[in-house]
């Protein structure tokens, strides 16, 4: 069974800092994918990034860069510079897909960030 | 494109009444997803279809439970008689994914939903 772990339930920092939220996941299929959503206080889920098993290279967007290591089996996702607009609830999800038309995300528990002024 | 159109945005409803929820996905999505979010259990799938044939409705959590695909451009989550404890947000979301056309995979904007 899949299964997705976001140790890290609640972490504050003060804006500028550089912040890393941790995933680590479980599954027994060689095909998956890895989601990265952000949910602010109005509640939507908007989607981060989505990488794929077989991709294994780190990636940078702007101020988020993400750090995919199958042999540790995490997904971690690091904010430089964080700004309070980077307050939010971040999820971290797994799809095990190796039939189209069967990717059901596995969510993890969420973690609370808060960033003070 | 107008993205996952969730209806109502909130509901509030009395226990024992009927509710339905509604979800029209993208245009050209063959898989719809149905989740619900609470504190206590987090984001959990209820059922999902592929080309509007249910596909797995193990999360449903029981017969007062029920949804629907009628064609590939709607979906209905129904929930009779109502109860407080299936207050939450319920997201909807829809995807497609071939090896041609690549991967999408978007959410709606949620329904939350109270019984009181």
């Amino acid at each position: 069974a899949q299964k997705v772990t976001q140790a890290q339930t609640e972490i504050s920092v003060v804006e500028k800092e550089d912040v890393t939220l941790d995933c680590v996941y479980e599954t027994r299929d060689t095909t998956y994918y890895l989601f990265w959503y952000k949910q602010p206080p109005s509640g939507e889920l908007v989607f981060l990034i989505r990488r794929n098993s077989f991709d294994e290279q780190n990636e940078i967007s702007g101020r988020y860069s993400w750090n995919f290591q199958k042999s540790t089996s995490s997904f971690n996702f690091t904010i430089t510079a964080s700004q309070v607009v980077d307050s939010a609830v971040y999820f971290c999800a797994l799809s095990e897909a190796p039939n189209f038309g069967n990717e059901k995300l596995t969510f993890g528990t969420g973690t609370r960030l808060t960033i003070i002024p | 494109d107008a993205g996952v159109i969730q209806s109502p945005r909130h509901e509030v409803t009395e226990m024992g009444q009927e509710v339905t929820l509604r979800c029209k996905p993208i245009s050209g999505h063959n898989s719809l997803f149905w989740y619900r979010q609470t504190m206590m259990r987090g984001l959990e799938l209820l059922i999902y279809f592929n080309n509007n044939v249910p596909i797995d409705d193990s999360g449903m959590p029981e017969d007062r439970f029920s949804a629907k695909m009628p064609n590939a451009s709607f979906s209905t989550l129904k929930i009779q008689p109502s109860e407080p404890r299936d207050s939450a947000v319920y997201f909807c979301a829809s995807s497609f994914r071939t090896p041609y056309r690549g991967y999408g995979y978007t959410f709606g904007s949620g329904t939350r939903l109270t019984v009181v």
